[in-house]
């Protein structure tokens, strides 16, 4: 089983509608995550981190459920320019090392 | 947030040869630089993390004689891939935790690298 799991999509959604998607990780020690959107053949970008069980930032609100293990992504009024990879990330150990899941592709269309 | 400059950001290199590829943070001191590889639609896998001073800590199955690093400061890291070969071909990403940040666990990520190895 990969320690972070994401749908790969892609998830179709039209322009201005709400989409959401998840994320399983597999530690349950593990305390801190993230959402970063990668552009095509570009560097990952912090969207989003989550320390408690959830927050919001303008259009994007993410939100952990750590007794069933996941995280999940919702963005509103879908723009086009949303259209990315978004990674889950889980942060697994003092250091810093994060393990990355594959990514679940958007594609916000007009 | 955070910047973290790579260079190259591509190189195409013939087989055998060994490349370079710099990672820098340019407004902020890192302690602690990792070190990715993606494939295409493959997530990011990463390589090793890189410590300021010491030697760096490899994942498993990377080869620490092939991937050399080197923390020699606090804002650069860099890491050669000796003798490359064609199934060396990738997206090599560095990060850096910015450590006054409060939390200090968000990682920034360079550009990348892309390598084509001929």
């Amino acid at each position: 089983r990969k320690e972070v799991e994401q749908d790969p999509g892609p998830f179709n959604v039209p322009e201005g509608a709400t989409v959401a998607f998840n994320c399983t990780y597999s530690n349950s020690a593990s305390q801190s995550f993230f959402w970063y959107r990668q552009d095509c053949r570009k560097e990952p970008k912090l969207l989003m981190s989550v320390y408690s069980s959830g927050n919001e930032d303008g259009r994007f609100t993410a939100q952990l459920n750590r007794a069933s293990q996941y995280i999940s992504l919702l963005i509103r009024d879908s723009k086009l320019s949303d259209s990315a990879t978004y990674l889950c990330v889980v942060l697994t150990d003092s250091w810093g090392k994060l393990q990355f899941g594959a990514g679940t592709q958007v594609v916000v269309t007009p | 947030g955070a910047v973290v400059s790579q260079h190259p950001s591509w190189v195409i290199c013939k087989s055998g040869t060994s490349v370079k590829i710099e990672c820098r943070s340019l407004d902020f001191q890192a302690t602690t630089m990792f070190w990715y590889r993606q494939f295409p639609k493959q997530s990011l896998m990463l390589m090793a993390t890189s410590n300021e001073g010491s030697k760096a800590t490899y994942e498993q199955g990377v080869e620490k004689d092939k991937f050399l690093i080197n923390h020699a400061s606090l804002t650069l890291s860099t890491l050669t891939v000796t003798s490359a070969h064609p199934e060396d071909s990738s997206f090599y990403i560095c990060s850096a935790r910015d450590m006054g940040l409060a939390g200090g666990y968000e990682q920034f990520f360079g550009p990348g690298t892309r390598l084509t190895v001929l």
